[in-house]
C-alpha cells in the first residue's frame, strides 16, 4: 500500500497571500496524483489531476507540480472561498487508492 | 450537469446492516467505474470500495472486506453499498464517487451512517 503524507497539517494564511501545500508518496506514483478541496458539509471538489492538470472550471490561481514521490499544490493568492481542507490522492497503484491525511488552510 | 445523490444513511446498532444507494444523472453511468469513499468524524478521506462499469471487477478496503458488498444497476443508473456486521468504527459520511478522468472526478454530498447502541 502506498502511504501519502501531507504537510503541514494546518496552514494559516492571510487573504491575498499565497499558499504551498505538500504531498509525499511512500513510493513513486509517477504523475498519477490528484488534489481535492473539501469544505464542511459539501462534496469534495477535484482541483488537479495528473499532478498538474487543472480540472474543468478550476481557477488559474490553483496549480500543481511534481512527479514520482514529491508533489505540491500552490494557491497563488488566497480568496475567501479557498479556505478549506485539501487532500491528495494517488491512483497509480491500486487497490487501495490512498489519500493523504489533509491540510487545513485557515484564515490567519 | 453530473449529479450523484446518496440515500439510505441513518442510525444502526453494532452488528446491524444498512444499504446505501446512489442515484446518478447527467452522464453515461454505464461507462463509469464507481466508488465509495468515507470520512469518519474528525478524520480524513478513506477509500472503501470500487466497481467497474460492467460490475466485472470489485475491490474492497481491508477494513470492510467480507462485510460490505458493492453493486450497481446500470439500467437504473444506481450504485449500492450493502453494509453488514457494522461496527462503531464504520461511523462516517459515505460519498458516492465516479468519473471518467481518474474515476474519482465527481462526488455526491454524502450520506451519514452512525453505528451506535
Amino acid at each position: 500500500e502506498i502511504v501519502m503524507t501531507q504537510s503541514p497539517a494546518t496552514l494559516s494564511v492571510s487573504p491575498g497571500e499565497g499558499a504551498t501545500l505538500s504531498c509525499r508518496a511512500s513510493q513513486s506514483v509517477s504523475s498519477n496524483l490528484a488534489w481535492y478541496q473539501h469544505k464542511p458539509g459539501q462534496a469534495p471538489r477535484l482541483l488537479i489531476y495528473a499532478a498538474s492538470t487543472r480540472a474543468t472550471g478550476i481557477p488559474a490561481r490553483f496549480s500543481g507540480s511534481g512527479s514520482g514521490t514529491e508533489f505540491t499544490l500552490t494557491i497563488s493568492s488566497l480568496q475567501s472561498e479557498d479556505f478549506a481542507v485539501y487532500y491528495c490522492l494517488q491512483y497509480f497503484n491500486w487497490p487501495p487508492w490512498t489519500f493523504g491525511q489533509g491540510t487545513k488552510v485557515e484564515i490567519k | 450537469e453530473v449529479q450523484l445523490v446518496e440515500s439510505g444513511g441513518g442510525l444502526v446498532k453494532p452488528g446491524g446492516s444498512l444499504r446505501l444507494s446512489c442515484a446518478a444523472s447527467g452522464f453515461t453511468f454505464n461507462t463509469y467505474n464507481m466508488n465509495w469513499v468515507r470520512q469518519a468524524p474528525g478524520k480524513g478521506l478513506e477509500w472503501v470500495s470500487s466497481i467497474s462499469s460492467s460490475s466485472y471487477y470489485k475491490y474492497y478496503a481491508d477494513s470492510v472486506k467480507g462485510r460490505f458488498t458493492i453493486s450497481r444497476d446500470n439500467a437504473r443508473k444506481s450504485l449500492y453499498l450493502q453494509m453488514d456486521s457494522l461496527r462503531a468504527e464504520d461511523t462516517a459520511v459515505y460519498y458516492c464517487v465516479g468519473g471518467y478522468l481518474i474515476d474519482f472526478d465527481y462526488w455526491g454530498q454524502g450520506a451519514l451512517v452512525t453505528v451506535s447502541s
